[in-house]
């Protein structure tokens, strides 16, 4: 079964500080991962695309990490801020089908306290 | 700032109410979804289209319709309103890229069926 499991489920950090949320998926065939954010009341943005040949982008204060043989990722944030508060959701996106089917993290709750 | 408009942003209603949840989107965009998603929890598809007169049901069953009459708009109906669909609704749209579809969302409709 394709699943995508994130973790940690929250996580409460002090503004400045780094964090490390983690995501591993057993979706298969694989096309992309993407990290969206997802602040309160709103809908999901993207942050990030990782396809299978790239190992790690950065988009700003946030870099995705993308390990295809182990099928775990990783998103860091660094020098966080109170702004950063939100969820972060994965999401795979197989190749087997015309919709190009994604397959959706319940997300990373993350509470940056002042 | 994603181009993609819902409305109403929140919705009380009766048991029995027949509502429609109104999607609309300027990007032009030929795929059009929506998502049921409940705090805590992953997004689930209850709906799809690929363009206009094309729509198709999600991995999630669900007792709403859906219509795609126009490029840009993409309403849900549900002609009788229970406890059991009080959630957040999301619609999102994409149009196919050589790095996979990135999804852009609108803001939600939360929904309380009383």
């Amino acid at each position: 079964k394709n699943q995508v499991e994130q973790s940690p489920q929250s996580l409460i950090i002090l503004e400045g500080k780094n964090c490390t949320l983690q995501c591993n998926y057993t979706v298969s065939p694989f096309s992309n991962l993407r990290w969206y954010k997802q602040d309160t009341g709103r809908g999901p943005v993207s942050l990030t695309i990782m396809t299978f040949s790239e190992n790690t982008k950065s988009n700003g204060r946030y870099t995705a990490t993308l390990d295809a043989d182990t099928k775990q990722s990783s998103l860091h944030i660094t020098a966080s801020q109170l702004s950063d508060s939100a969820s972060y959701i994965c999401v795979v996106s197989d190749r087997g089908s015309t919709l190009g089917r994604l397959y959706f993290g319940r997300g990373t709750q993350l509470t940056v306290w002042p | 700032e994603a181009d993609i408009y819902q409305t109403p942003r929140y919705l009380v209603i009766g048991t029995g109410k027949k509502i429609t949840l109104e999607c609309s989107q300027t990007m032009g965009h030929d795929k059009m979804y929506w998502y049921q998603q409940d705090p805590g929890m992953e997004l689930h598809l209850i709906h799809y289209s690929y363009g206009v007169n094309s729509t198709e049901k999600g991995d999630l069953s669900s007792e709403s319709t859906v219509s795609r009459i126009r490029t840009e708009h993409f309403p849900l109906t549900l002609e009788s309103a229970r406890p059991s669909h009080t959630s957040q609704y999301l619609c999102a749209s994409s149009e196919s890229s050589g790095t996979g579809d990135e999804q852009f969302f609108g803001p939600g409709t939360r929904l309380t069926v009383l």
